[in-house]
């Protein structure tokens, strides 16, 4: 059975700082990986899609990368900003079945 | 593009009766959709996936029962929640995919609140 964790479970860091947020994974055969947003009480927004056979993708400030044979991603975070505060969801897709880590909660302070 | 919707956005009941969550992709039609329930502070888990006409798969320890499932058509999917109670109290979310394998666009989520 696929397990998702994602580490650290919360941070708080000041503006403008790099931070990167951790996610693992137990089963290598994945399908793609995918990064979300979660604001309180919202749905999710996509931040990133890598697929498998990916390494990483970038988008703006926020690259995700992917290393399938140590079952881990990790998103880096540039330039953080008091508006990216919220909770991240990684989510390792499994053919139809997205299994998703328990979230890192961000607080960037002004 | 595949943007997924959600009704209603929030949702009080009375302990004892049911509600209603209607899930529909607006601009593309869905052959699966799924339903998520998320508790406080806690990730998403998923209940059932729904295939359009046939009968909704739950994950083990869902209550088919209690939590009715209508896929009756692609753009459209329904939970029903049987005799709520407050332990049902909770964030679900569904979301719906074209290919079934590998995507999934999310709805906006409802909250439930049984009193």
């Amino acid at each position: 059975k696929q397990e998702v964790t994602q580490i650290p479970a919360a941070l708080s860091v000041p503006e403008g700082e790099n931070l990167v947020l951790n996610c693992s994974f137990t089963d290598s055969a994945i399908y793609n990986l995918q990064w979300f947003r979660q604001d309180p009480g919202k749905g999710l927004t996509s931040l990133l899609l890598i697929q498998s056979s990916q390494r990483e993708q970038t988008s703006g400030r926020l690259n995700a990368s992917l290393d399938k044979s140590s079952g881990r991603s990790t998103l880096y975070i540039a330039a953080s900003q008091p508006g990216d505060s919220a909770t991240y969801l990684c989510a390792v897709i499994m053919g139809q079945n997205f299994v998703f880590g328990p979230g890192t909660r961000l607080s960037v302070l002004p | 593009g595949a943007v997924v919707s959600q009704h209603p956005s929030w949702v009080i009941c009375k302990s004892g009766t049911s509600v209603k969550i209607e899930c529909r992709s607006l601009d593309f039609q869905a052959t699966t959709m799924f339903w998520y329930r998320q508790f406080p502070k806690q990730s998403l888990m998923l209940m059932a996936t729904s295939n359009e006409g046939s009968k909704a798969t739950y994950e083990q320890g869902v209550e088919k029962d209690k939590f009715l499932i209508n896929h009756a058509s692609l753009t459209l999917s329904t939970l029903t929640v049987t005799s709520a109670h407050p332990e049902d109290s909770s964030f679900y979310i569904c979301s719906a995919s074209r290919s079934g394998v590998g995507e999934q666009y999310f709805g906006p989520g409802t909250r439930l609140t049984v009193t």
